[in-house]
């Protein structure tokens, strides 16, 4: 595997499951990153991990809670979701947060929320 | 408020009609203006980086420009599989926190 790898790439769910998206990137960067891309909406960034702390959580429903359990993995557990939360969600590396570097993405879960 | 715009939202093309499309910001401290292009059901991928005005960028038929206000993207003698979304997004000082524009969706027809 390279670059960045997200699974799975669709995901069907209930209000009232609990389901997780993983990220796992190739790349032997130290930041990660969950993005959310809703249909006629900017792309929108929700959390950042540097080195496995979070760094950025850009005012997130606790519905969605984030884990980074090294450098290399990013999890995103979802519970309780509502129907205005089916979304592409992507995930993105890139080898640092703290200065301005290329943010390389993955293909995408496609979550729709019934 | 950091914003940026992207405009137009969508642009139709005949294979080998040159246009371009257009990104204006306002960032503050702005230290980088990247270039994404996103096909349907896909992760955006990694065009270019612009760090200071009048810096340019090229890959192929894509040339990427920067400017105090804006970044163009110009798309020369377009083929079809130039058709996806293009972004771009501006990274302010302190960290490396992406605002997106909404894009422009490229279909170059043969």
């Amino acid at each position: 595997e390279t670059g960045v790898t997200q699974t799975p790439r669709h995901l069907v769910m209930g209000m009232t499951n609990k389901k997780s998206l993983k990220c796992e990137q190739h790349l032997g960067h130290n930041a990660m990153y969950w993005y959310k891309q809703s249909a006629k909406k900017p792309l929108e960034l929700m959390f950042v991990y540097s080195l496995e702390e979070r760094v950025e959580n850009n005012s997130v429903p606790s519905r969605f809670s984030p884990e980074c359990p090294n450098s290399s993995h990013l999890f995103l557990h979802l519970h309780t979701l509502q129907p205005e939360d089916s979304a592409l969600y992507l995930c993105a590396s890139s080898g640092t947060w703290y200065r301005t570097d290329t943010q390389y993405f993955g293909p995408g879960t496609r979550l729709t929320v019934l | 408020e950091d914003q940026v715009t992207q405009s137009p939202e969508a642009l139709r093309l005949q294979e080998g009609e040159s246009s371009s499309l257009n990104c204006s910001y306002t960032v503050s401290g702005l230290r980088g203006l990247f270039w994404y292009r996103q096909d349907p059901g896909k992760g955006p991928e990694f065009l270019f980086t612009l760090y200071s005005a009048g810096e340019e960028k090229e890959k192929e038929r894509l040339k990427a420009t920067l400017t105090k206000k804006e970044s163009f993207l110009h798309i020369t003698a377009p083929k079809p599989e130039d058709s996806a979304t293009y972004l771009c997004a501006a990274v302010k000082a302190a960290g490396n926190k992406l605002t997106f524009g909404g894009g422009t969706r490229v279909l170059v027809k043969p």
